[in-house]
């Protein structure tokens, strides 16, 4: 069975500095990844995805993320981070097309002024 | 454009009782995905609807039903309450001919069981 491990549940950050919030994953087979963003008291929304091509994947908030495919990772990575990148971000893995998301734990990571 | 909406927003309910979740998806979606997200947890799938048919089903009870109505709004059931089924519960949706996960989730539904 698939499963999607954030090796970190908690990561605090000075603002502006660089940040990485680690994600592995487990499959059989070939899989879509994604980083979510949850902001307190709402729903959660897409950061970035690889489906397939470059492994370098660039989202939205200056975020980025690399797939390795032999170290089954999808680490995120910001340069410099602000108060407001202060959520949970989870990881997340869909096997086949159209099929559910397998979700991390998530990592709560705080922005310190 | 509207995003994905969802209600009640908060509810509480006890032991046993039964509860209705509702969902209307973004604007120009067919298809709606239910999580159940814990306190401190991630987000697990409860099912998906497409065609107002359930599509796929995760690892829970059959207490756990739902429903897709023909402008593809959705419900979800939960009946015989149990204490831990109080979480947030969120409603997803995106178009299925797409066929990948990029999902919308609404802002979810907080259930507390008492």
């Amino acid at each position: 069975a698939q499963s999607v491990t954030q090796l970190d549940s908690q990561v605090p950050v000075f603002e502006e500095a660089p940040v990485e919030l680690r994600c592995n994953y487990s499959s059989s087979v070939s899989v879509y990844l994604f980083w979510y963003v949850q902001y307190p008291n709402q729903g959660l929304q897409l950061l970035l995805k690889y489906l397939s091509g470059s492994t370098l994947v660039k989202g939205i908030n200056g975020f980025e993320a690399e797939f390795n495919k032999s170290q089954t990772s999808f680490h995120l990575r910001k340069p410099s981070v602000h108060i407001s990148d202060t959520a949970e971000y989870f990881c997340a893995l869909e096997e086949t097309s159209g099929s559910r998301l397998t979700f991390g734990e998530g990592t709560q990571l705080t922005v310190n002024p | 454009d509207a995003g994905v909406t969802q209600s009640p927003t908060h509810l509480i309910k006890t032991r046993g009782q039964q509860v209705t979740l509702r969902c209307s998806p973004k604007s120009g979606h067919d298809t709606v995905s239910w999580y159940q997200q814990a306190l401190g947890q991630g987000p697990q799938f409860i099912f998906q609807y497409y065609e107002e048919e359930e599509r796929q089903r995760g690892n829970f009870p059959d207490r756990f039903s739902g429903h897709q109505f023909p402008n593809y709004s959705s419900e979800l059931n939960v009946n015989a309450l149990l204490l831990g089924d109080s979480a947030l519960y969120l409603c997803a949706s995106s178009l299925w001919i797409l066929g990948t996960g990029e999902l919308f989730f609404g802002e979810g539904s907080r259930l507390t069981v008492l």
